[in-house]
């Protein structure tokens, strides 16, 4: 039972457009969400996040969406770069728990052609 | 000077056999974790541990056993090993609570011929 999903195992866009990364959670109870950008050979790095009492959070060329009603978060990079080829995992969490325990996605491969 | 770093990088080993992957974290982080990505490239959390106290223990294979010496130290020990082990593992460290960020080592690459 995959609890955070990320129905687009890859995504292809030109240098300077926009990236829109996207996933969706089933869990209600869910209300913190990360964003994480991982390379090849290495672990993945936080990237962005966003709590639920929030619908969007900025960080320069980062944007996260989030939208509690349809379950759904979304990654914007604009504008993307070749360096932001790496593969971005989703993941969610319920604060209350205390736990720090995060449920990923697979994961969206983004390459950005120059 | 690495945050969290993990060894070895790269294991393989035959099947049967019993083998150690090691974590440290430099971060004066409280929280330590194992995930484990599968084929599917799935990111699944296996344990964790919070100042040298297990806190989280999914379903796995009691052959998997994590040890937390000190809250800066967290090793995965794996027994008879088998082919479906085979995966990349990843340490992670945090703060505790929800909402702050892993910082995560590079991965061991577990290959069980």
């Amino acid at each position: 039972d995959q609890q955070v999903k990320q129905n687009s195992p890859s995504l292809s866009v030109q240098e300077g457009r926009i990236s829109i990364l996207n996933c969706d959670y089933t869990n209600s109870m869910f209300d913190y969400f990360l964003w994480y950008k991982k390379y090849p050979a290495e672990g993945p790095t936080f990237l962005i996040s966003i709590s639920s009492i929030k619908d969007k959070n900025e960080d320069g060329r980062f944007t996260v969406f989030l939208n509690k009603s349809a379950k759904h978060l979304s990654l914007h990079i604009v504008p993307s770069q070749p360096g932001d080829s790496a593969v971005y995992f989703c993941a969610a969490s319920v604060s209350s728990s205390n736990t720090g325990k995060l449920i990923f996605g697979q994961g969206t491969t983004l390459q950005v052609k120059p | 000077d690495t945050a969290v770093s993990q060894t070895p990088k790269y294991l393989v080993t035959q099947m049967g056999n019993d083998k150690s992957i090691k974590c440290e974290q430099n971060l004066g982080h409280d929280t330590m974790y194992w995930y484990k990505q599968d084929s599917k490239k799935f990111l699944k959390i296996m344990f964790s541990y919070n100042n040298k106290e297990l806190i989280i223990n999914e379903t796995v294979p009691n052959r998997f056993s994590p040890k937390s010496p000190d809250k800066a130290h967290l090793n995965l020990h794996i027994n008879s090993l088998e082919l479906g082990d085979s995966a990349v593992y990843f340490c992670a460290s945090s703060q505790t609570g929800a909402g702050y960020g892993y910082t995560f080592g590079s991965g061991t690459r577990l290959t069980v011929v």
